[in-house]
């Protein structure tokens, strides 16, 4: 099951910062926060990760509180071209323990973002 | 920008038939993956592939799946006597050693 916790769905206008949130209080010293978006039926598309320090690229900016137990996603600018589904998923660093990493969806945040 | 590559995009089979969906990741990449979707419902994890073995497996990827790496470029993925409860879309991906997946963009698979 996922670890983690979002609500099921969000409005945000356009042009607006869209601050998605993620709870994760049972995370582990050595899991990663990543996050994925899913635009109608395509595949899931990476936009970060991190893992206690706030991180931003070209896509979004992860902010991480310190006790890591939750997170946020900004999307500072949203467009209608972000309306998607997005997941907050925790596990461990790639090839940490003979781990292969695998993600495990919840059920995911339903941003819709409005004209 | 690297993508994945799926084939078929859309499958029709009847049940009871075998059918092979088929992927091309991207080419430097280590780690490959089949994931589905019901319609309406979560991303499900079936399988990961590295190294030429399968590495880890859900619930779901029992003994009517089957993944292959046949030539260094495809990865394939077969189920044998297809139900009706397969119909979904099935999701390719892979991964370098240290960034995030890849998708693909799906096949959807329809049982009738």
């Amino acid at each position: 099951d996922a670890k983690t916790t979002q609500p099921p769905s969000m409005d945000c206008a356009e042009g607006r910062a869209a601050n998605l949130p993620c709870n994760h209080s049972t995370i582990s010293g050595n899991e990663y926060v990543y996050w994925y978006r899913q635009i109608h039926s395509q595949g899931p598309q990476y936009i970060i990760h991190g893992l206690k320090n706030n991180e931003t690229n070209e896509m979004a900016s992860l902010i991480i509180t310190e006790d890591r137990k939750s997170s946020t996603l900004i999307l500072p600018h949203a467009t209608l071209r972000d309306t998607a589904v997005y997941y907050c998923i925790v596990r461990v660093a790639m090839n940490y323990g003979g781990s292969q990493g695998n993600l495990i969806f919840g059920k995911g945040t339903k941003l819709s973002v409005k004209p | 920008e690297p993508e994945v590559t799926q084939t078929p995009s859309h499958q029709v089979t009847q049940m009871g038939q075998e059918v092979i969906l088929r992927c091309v990741p991207i080419s430097n990449h280590l780690y490959f993956y089949w994931y589905r979707q019901i319609l309406g419902q979560k991303v499900e994890f079936l399988v990961s592939f590295y190294n030429n073995e399968i590495s880890e497996k859900s619930e779901i990827f029992d003994d009517q799946f089957s993944v292959e790496r046949p030539d260094g470029s495809n990865f394939t993925l077969k189920i044998r006597s297809t139900k009706l409860e397969d119909s979904a879309m099935y999701f390719c991906a892979s991964r370098g050693r240290f960034y995030g997946y890849t998708f693909g963009s799906g096949t959807r698979l329809t049982v009738v």
